[in-house]
């Protein structure tokens, strides 16, 4: 079983659709819980970051972390054909000396 | 924020030699910089972390005669694929660690390598 599991998709998705996106993880160490949004051919871009349990808002963007269920969501609020990307949830912690494990990343499409 | 380039951001290279990609921390000290590989459609794999002015520590599966990490500065690492195959044409991304936040990783925009 892979540490860090995500749904690939596509999703596709109305402008203006709210798009939920979420992860699954086996490693109950993970203390730090981060959403990258990478466009095609380009390096990764951190959207958002969680420690531990709870919710972060950041404008159109909300981060959910569930430790009991080791689930962590990212919600998109009026999404717009701009989101267009990759999604990519990553989690790390002191055991694995801060480095990131990646999901394989979800594929999301915005439909004008 | 802080920013973190790649260089060279495309290369080609014939089947054999060898080709060095540089990572760089342009407004911070980094005491630790990641190797990621990408293939199309697929997760960051991470491939080595590199700690200045020490040897880098392999994954599990990664030859380290093959790819040849140096991080001789807080604001510098290297990663150098010897005698390159076809098969190691794939997405090389570096990133840098935050020295403020310890897990906060900063990602460089990858180098796309093809070796024919």
């Amino acid at each position: 079983q892979k540490e860090v599991e995500q749904d690939p998709g596509p999703l596709s998705v109305p402008e203006g659709a709210i798009v939920s996106l979420n992860c699954t993880y086996s490693n109950s160490a993970f203390q730090y819980f981060m959403w990258y949004r990478q466009y095609s051919r380009k390096g990764p871009e951190l959207l958002m970051y969680t420690y531990s349990s709870g919710n972060k808002e950041d404008g159109r963007f909300t981060a959910q972390v569930d430790k009991s269920s080791k689930y962590i969501s990212l919600f998109i609020r009026d999404s717009q054909p701009s989101d267009s990307a990759t999604y990519l949830c990553a989690m790390t912690g002191r055991n694995s000396g801060y480095a990131l494990n990646f999901g394989k990343g979800t594929s999301l499409l915005v439909t004008p | 924020g802080a920013v973190v380039s790649q260089h060279p951001s495309r290369v080609i290279c014939k089947s054999g030699t060898s080709v060095k990609i540089e990572c760089r921390s342009l407004d911070f000290q980094a005491t630790t910089m990641f190797w990621y590989r990408q293939f199309p459609k697929k997760s960051l794999m991470l491939m080595a972390t590199s700690n200045e002015g020490s040897k880098a520590t392999y994954e599990q599966g990664v030859e380290k005669d093959k790819f040849l990490i140096n991080h001789a500065s807080l604001t510098l690492s290297t990663l150098t694929v010897t005698s390159a195959h076809p098969e190691d044409s794939s997405f090389y991304i570096c990133s840098a660690l935050s020295p403020s936040t310890s897990y906060e990783q900063y990602f460089g925009p990858g180098t796309r390598l093809t070796v024919t």
